[in-house]
């Protein structure tokens, strides 16, 4: 079986620019969460989506957004993007959003200059 | 708000040398604790999840143990490719607070 999918790999960006993340989930799971892992530290929160609809939302600012599709694919969109953007934007896929376990993608590697 | 400190932040072994990395967290009510191993520019994998105090799961050389308080993963005669940065992460029983607390890891070398 396929595993959690992201695209793309690695994304160079400049400055308040806009980029677009994306996500394929494993096949029946219908729960996608988005994390940010900076280097030297722990993956933190940033959305969690069930059936299409933002079940949780970390602390992060409007610039952040994200939607899910009917299939449960997801996109991440980060507007007026600044240096401390750069991080690897990791996607986790769930069955549910109760008590599931959460499988990562590889991840997409960020760099804003 | 939930938190999870993890020590030591990192550890060098000698192959064969067993020894534990501890999780101590801080949450509103546990729904599940969980292990991962992540490799260097790769997502996290997957390891173990733990639900209650007193509860021990294990895989391969790797042992998950549960406290009311803290987590420990025992690494029994560790190898070189047990090399891997080591995350606890914590989910709290409180609707629409499903995602995942990480901690920072443990950055685990193990040396032939």
């Amino acid at each position: 079986d396929a595993g959690v999918t992201q695209s793309p790999t690695h994304l160079i960006k400049t400055r308040g620019q806009h980029v677009t993340l994306r996500c394929s989930p494993i096949s029946g799971h219908k729960s996608v969460s988005w994390y940010q892992q900076v280097l030297g530290q722990g993956p933190q929160f940033i959305f969690q989506y069930y059936e299409k609809e933002e079940r949780g939302r970390g602390n992060f600012p409007d610039r952040f957004s994200a939607r899910q599709f009917p299939n449960y694919s997801s996109e991440l969109n980060v507007n007026a993007l600044l240096l401390g953007d750069s991080a690897l934007y990791l996607c986790a896929s769930s069955l549910g959003r109760g008590t599931y376990e959460q499988y990562f993608g590889p991840g997409t590697r960020l760099t804003v200059t | 708000e939930d938190q999870v400190t993890q020590s030591p932040e990192a550890l060098r072994l000698q192959e064969g040398e067993s020894s534990s990395l501890n999780c101590s967290y801080t949450v509103s009510g546990l729904r599940g604790l969980f292990w991962y191993r992540q490799d260097p520019g790769k997502g996290p994998e997957f390891l173990f999840t733990l639900y209650s105090a007193g509860e021990e799961k294990e895989k391969e050389r790797l042992k998950a143990t549960l406290t009311k308080k803290e987590s420990f993963l025992h690494i029994t005669a560790p190898k070189p490719e047990d090399s891997a940065t080591y995350l606890c992460a914590v989910q709290a029983d409180v609707t629409g607070r499903r995602a995942l607390t990480f901690g920072s890891g443990t950055r685990l070398q193990v040396q032939p």
